[in-house]
């Protein structure tokens, strides 16, 4: 069965420090993952997706994510920190049948001045 | 612009009450979903639906139940409403074929159970 862990529930950086979240997945077929931002008392909001195109996927505010398949690994990471970058951020992979997305437990990005 | 709309924002029940949290989408999509959001527990499937009148359980479907009787709505009911269904609930749509495309979101529905 489809599964995604992610490592830490909150993360702290400083404003202009590099972001890195991370997210493991599990899949018994090739996975389709997704990148999820929420900002308080809002829906979620698409970051990217990976769909097999290409390894590194570019997405919204300079986030990027590069899937790796040795590690079953599809790492979110941005150069810079912006104070506007705080929320939390869920990973996402497609289940078995190809309908709902199976979502890990999220991670709280905090970034100070 | 795409937009699932979800009727109300915030929602105060009292224990035992019927609630129904309405979701409206205008894209035509197929597939709508429910999900429960708690704090470090992420996002839990509760329903799903992929065409109208059908539905299919999610994860943790105890304690409520669907209904789509027009395409573009999907309608979550607590039958009798208990303080630990207290939580924030997120409506989403997805097109059929939709392996590689995202869901949408609703901005979502704080229900509190007295």
């Amino acid at each position: 069965a489809q599964s995604v862990t992610q490592l830490g529930s909150h993360v702290s950086v400083s404003e202009g420090a590099l972001v890195l979240l991370r997210c493991n997945y599990s899949s018994s077929v090739p996975p389709y993952l997704f990148w999820y931002v929420q900002y308080p008392n809002q829906g979620l909001q698409l970051l990217l997706k990976y769909t097999s195109a290409a390894t590194l996927v570019k997405g919204i505010n300079d986030f990027e994510a590069e899937f790796k398949k040795s590690e079953t690994s599809f790492h979110l990471t941005k150069p810079s920190a912006h104070m506007s970058d705080a929320a939390e951020y869920f990973c996402a992979v497609r289940d078995q049948a190809g309908t709902a997305l199976i979502f890990g437990k999220g991670t709280t990005l905090s970034v100070s001045s | 612009d795409v937009k699932v709309t979800q009727s109300s924002r915030y929602l105060v029940k009292r224990t035992g009450e019927k609630v129904f949290l309405e979701c409206v989408q205008d894209m035509d999509h197929e597939n709508m979903f429910w999900y429960r959001q708690d704090p470090g527990l992420g996002l839990r499937l509760i329903y799903f639906s992929y065409d109208v009148k059908m539905k299919e359980k999610g994860d943790i479907p105890e304690g409520y139940s669907v209904s789509r009787e027009k395409k573009e709505r999907f309608s979550l009911i607590l039958e009798s409403a208990s303080t630990n269904q207290t939580s924030m609930y997120l409506c989403a749509s997805s097109p059929r074929d939709g392996t590689n495309t995202e869901a949408f979101f609703g901005q979502g529905t704080r229900l509190t159970v007295v």
